[in-house]
C-alpha cells in the first residue's frame, strides 16, 4: 500500500488566489513527521513546512500552511497569495520514528502547480 | 539551512563507462547519507542508505553492484554507477541526514546523468 499520496498530479491556480494541494499518509507509528518540499524545474528539492504527530497547532511558514487532521491522516499544504514563482513540483514526504530510522523519508507522487498570471 | 553540495551537477557519458557523483555536508557532519533516484516526471525513490564508515543498505530492487555508494567521512559520500546505460540516465539527489535546526530536511542540488 502507498505510504504517502497525492491524488491531484497537476492543477492551476490563478495568481494571488490561494491553492490547497492534497496529502494522504499511511503509517502505524505514532511518532511520525510529515514534510512538503518544491522542486522547480531546475531540480532542486526545496524544503517548505514541517508538521509533526504530535505537534498540536498546524504548521504554518509565511504563505504556507499545512492542515493536519490526524484522525483523517491527511497534511493538506495551503499556499496563500499565489505568485507565478510558486509554479513548481510539490511533493509531500512522510519520516516515521524517531532516530537514524526516523530519518528515512518517503516521498508522494508529487502535484504540478501552474500559476497564471 | 545546511549547505549541501554535489558534483558534477550534470554529466553526459557513453555507455559502459563508469560516474562517480560527490555529495558533500559543507556546515555539518552526516553520518547517515541518503541516495534518492528520480525519474522524469516522477517521484524520488530511495536507492540506498549509507552510514559512516560502513557498508550501505540497498532499497529492494536496486543493484548494489552497479550503484557503490562510500560513505568514508562525515562530510563526503559518493555513488558510482558502474557500466552505466541509458535506462540509468536519471536525476540522482543525495539527502545528509540531519543538518536542520528544527526538522528541516536537506537535500542536495542533484546530479542529472545522462548515458548515450
Amino acid at each position: 500500500a502507498q505510504k504517502i499520496t497525492q491524488t491531484q498530479p497537476g492543477m492551476f491556480v490563478q495568481e494571488k488566489e490561494a491553492v490547497t494541494l492534497d496529502c494522504t499518509y499511511d503509517t502505524s507509528d505514532p511518532s511520525y513527521g510529515l514534510f512538503w518540499y518544491k522542486q522547480p524545474s531546475s531540480g532542486e528539492m526545496i524544503f517548505l513546512i514541517y508538521q509533526g504527530s504530535y505537534d498540536q497547532q498546524n504548521a504554518t511558514e509565511g504563505r504556507y500552511s499545512l492542515n493536519f487532521q490526524k484522525a483523517r491522516k491527511s497534511a493538506n499544504l495551503v499556499i496563500s497569495a499565489s505568485q507565478l514563482g510558486d509554479s513548481a513540483m510539490y511533493f509531500c514526504a512522510m519520516r516515521e520514528g524517531y532516530g537514524a530510522a526516523g530519518n528515512k523519508l518517503t516521498f508522494g507522487g508529487g502535484t504540478r502547480v501552474l500559476v497564471k498570471p | 539551512g545546511a549547505v549541501v553540495s554535489q558534483h558534477p551537477s550534470w554529466v553526459i557519458c557513453k555507455s559502459g563507462t563508469s560516474v562517480k557523483i560527490e555529495c558533500r555536508s559543507l556546515d555539518f557532519q552526516a553520518t547517515t547519507m541518503f541516495w534518492y533516484r528520480q525519474f522524469p516526471k516522477q517521484s524520488l525513490m530511495l536507492m540506498a542508505t549509507s552510514n559512516e564508515g560502513s557498508k550501505a543498505t540497498y532499497e529492494q530492487g536496486v543493484e548494489k553492484d552497479k550503484f557503490l555508494i562510500n560513505h568514508a567521512s562525515l562530510t563526503l559520500s559518493t555513488l558510482t554507477v558502474t557500466s552505466a546505460h541509458p535506462e540509468d540516465s536519471s536525476f540522482y539527489i543525495c539527502r545528509p541526514a540531519g543538518g536542520g535546526a528544527g526538522n528541516e530536511q536537506f537535500f542536495g542540488p542533484g546530479t542529472r546523468l545522462t548515458v548515450l
